[in-house]
This record gives C-alpha cells, sequence and structure tokens, in this order.
C-alpha cells in the first residue's frame, strides 16, 4: 500500500477562498513534499519540509508537519483559478524513493 | 530549456509490440526514475538509478528494462505490450543528496490496443 494517503480526494472551493488539503503516512520520513499536476502535465514540486520542522511557507502556501500523528496539511490561501489541479503529498523515506499518494484534485471556481 | 524531457509524449500500439521510452536530463543530477501513473492518479515508482546503476526495481513485470547508458539518460523499454500497460509514464531527475526535490518530465501517455 502507498505511503502517503491525501484527504478529501476532491475540493471545490470559490476563488478567494483557501484550501485546505491533509495528508497522513506510515512511516519514519526525510521529508515530505507537495507537488502539483495539471491536466495532461507533469508533476510541479511546490514545497519541501523536512522532518524536524513543523511549519513552511511559500506564497500562497502553508505546510506544516506533525511527526507525532504522521500528517501534513496544505493551505492555499487566498486561491485562484489558476490553482484548479491535482495536488500530491510525496514523503522520501530513502534517498533514491519518493513514494506518492492518490491526489487531491481541487477546482477553485471562478 | 526543458530540464526533464521525455519522448514520445503519446504513443499508441498493439498489443504484443515491444516499445521504447526515452528519458533525457540537463540537469546534472545523480538520480533518475521511471514513475507509472494509472487511470485513477495514482503514482507508483517502478525504477530509480544513481548514477547509471539501478537501486530500486519495484515489483515491475521483468517485461520492463530500464537502460541508462550516462547519468543524464534513463530509457525504458517494454516488450510484449499489454492492455494493462496503458497508462502515463514519467521519467522524473533529482540530486543524490537528502531533502531535495524531483524533477519531472511532461510524461509518456501510452495506451495499448
Amino acid at each position: 500500500s502507498q505511503q502517503g494517503e491525501e484527504d478529501p480526494q476532491a475540493l471545490s472551493i470559490q476563488e478567494g477562498e483557501n484550501a485546505t488539503m491533509n495528508c497522513s503516512y506510515k512511516t519514519s520520513i526525510n521529508n515530505l513534499q507537495w507537488y502539483r499536476q495539471n491536466s495532461g502535465r507533469g508533476l510541479v514540486h511546490l514545497i519541501l519540509i523536512r522532518s524536524n520542522e513543523r511549519e513552511k511557507h511559500s506564497g500562497r502556501l502553508r505546510v506544516t508537519l506533525d511527526t507525532s500523528k504522521k500528517s501534513s496539511s496544505l493551505l492555499i490561501t487566498a486561491s485562484r483559478a489558476a490553482d484548479t489541479a491535482s495536488y500530491f503529498c510525496a514523503t522520501d523515506v530513502t534517498n533514491s524513493k519518493l513514494t506518492f499518494g492518490k491526489g487531491i484534485t481541487l477546482s477553485v471556481r471562478p | 530549456d526543458t530540464a526533464v524531457s521525455q519522448t514520445p509524449k503519446y504513443l499508441v500500439t498493439q498489443m504484443g509490440n515491444d516499445k521504447s521510452i526515452k528519458c533525457e536530463q540537463n540537469l546534472g543530477h545523480d538520480t533518475m526514475y521511471w514513475y507509472k501513473q494509472d487511470s485513477k492518479k495514482f503514482l507508483k515508482i517502478m525504477f530509480s538509478y544513481n548514477n547509471k546503476e539501478l537501486i530500486i526495481n519495484e515489483t515491475v513485470p521483468n517485461r520492463f528494462s530500464p537502460k541508462s547508458p550516462d547519468k543524464a539518460h534513463l530509457n525504458l523499454h517494454i516488450n510484449s505490450l499489454e492492455l494493462g500497460d496503458s497508462a502515463v509514464y514519467f521519467c522524473a531527475s533529482s540530486p543524490l543528496h537528502q531533502n531535495t526535490e524531483a524533477f519531472f518530465g511532461q510524461g509518456t501517455r501510452l495506451t495499448v490496443v
């Protein structure tokens, strides 16, 4: 079974609202990463949070990590229609293997 | 300049054929990967190479054979294609050290008919 599990599977919000996506995992990790995939495109890295970090920001993105609960959340503030995409969390357990969850489909309505 | 490029972008072929997908990265990374994304968007690692050496071979049928002629290239050859091989295949690369992101290609949509 996969390491990361995102929640919810699908999220639909109005432009300007905040979007919160969650990810849970099973084993100890080196870091956790979030990626975005636009329809028909490759994955684009958004943010990486190390196992000894609790929160990280990048522009409108805020990621938290709770290693005791083995969970992470991605918050996108002031969402835009262009944020419509699938979002994946990925856990880095060893140097050579990123394990992805099933992804969350985010729809931002204009 | 494309960092990780895959060719072809689309591949339609008949069952039983043999096909190859090529991947090249110009980022100077030591590690390259192949991932398979199924129709439900589940992304699963297939292979990982460090400096041309195979590091990870997840439970992939031996009809799939990766080849890395140099650390900038990782090609995927698939023999005797089956309907279940239909998916999007992504190549990716990353530096060798810890806590680094992976860079993905645009994907190759393989359709076996």
